[in-house]
């Protein structure tokens, strides 16, 4: 398996405009979720599916953050409009009920 | 409320040194315990975890954690550290898919 597979790998943005992150979780597992990682606040979780519905969107910063899975290989977080202090490694993961969590790469978001 | 704490936020060792990483839990019942390293420009890995039974646990690259449940704790360990093993390690709790992570130990290694 490929494992969960995130893109882009790094996204340099102006403050303003939209970004959007991407992610592709391992195939049968039916929980997915987004992490936004930084320095100050370590590992913290925006909002998880379950079987493709939004579970948990409490972590969401704001309404400038929004995020959708339209079906069970597929999953967009959207920033609009992008500040910088959205800057910072956003990571998906996957799992089915009870498993561990598996991690992508991550994407590092900057916004100048 | 849960929550997961690391309190060393950045540990140097020398190379062949023994490491301990702490970490303590706040939650309502005892939950999975996990340990994720990060290396840099990487995504997270699972170490090891604990869901039941033998409380010292064997997990991936010579790591190993034991879990105590008076002190609310889940250590994780390893005899000798390489150089390799520098990285960011994260602890983490989960119960019914509510899963906390800790903010995270640097991990230095000397030479």
């Amino acid at each position: 398996d490929a494992g969960v597979i995130q893109s882009p790998r790094h996204e340099v943005t102006e403050m303003g405009q939209e970004v959007t992150l991407r992610c592709k979780p391992i195939s049968g597992h039916d929980y997915l979720f987004w992490y936004r990682q930084t320095m100050m606040r370590g590992l913290e979780l925006l909002i998880y599916f379950n079987n493709n519905v939004p579970i948990d969107d409490s972590g969401m910063p704001e309404d400038r953050f929004s995020a959708k899975m339209p079906n069970a290989s597929f999953s967009t977080l959207k920033i609009q409009p992008s500040e910088p202090r959205d800057s910072a490694v956003y990571f998906c993961a996957s799992s089915f009920f009870g498993s561990p969590l598996h991690f992508g790469n991550g994407t590092r978001l900057t916004v100048t | 409320a849960q929550s997961v704490t690391q309190p060393d936020i950045h540990i140097t060792v020398s190379e062949g040194a023994s490491l301990e990483l702490r970490c303590n839990y706040s939650y309502g019942a005892t939950p999975y315990l996990f340990w994720y390293v990060q290396s840099p420009g990487q995504g997270l890995q699972l170490l090891l975890k604990y869901f039941s039974g033998d409380t010292l646990v064997q997990g991936i690259k010579g790591f190993e954690a034991e879990f105590k449940r008076s002190q609310s704790s889940f250590n994780l360990r390893k005899p000798s550290v390489h150089w390799s093993d520098a990285a960011e390690y994260f602890c983490a709790v989960a119960k019914n898919n509510d899963m906390r992570f800790g903010a995270g130990t640097r991990l230095t290694v000397k030479p």
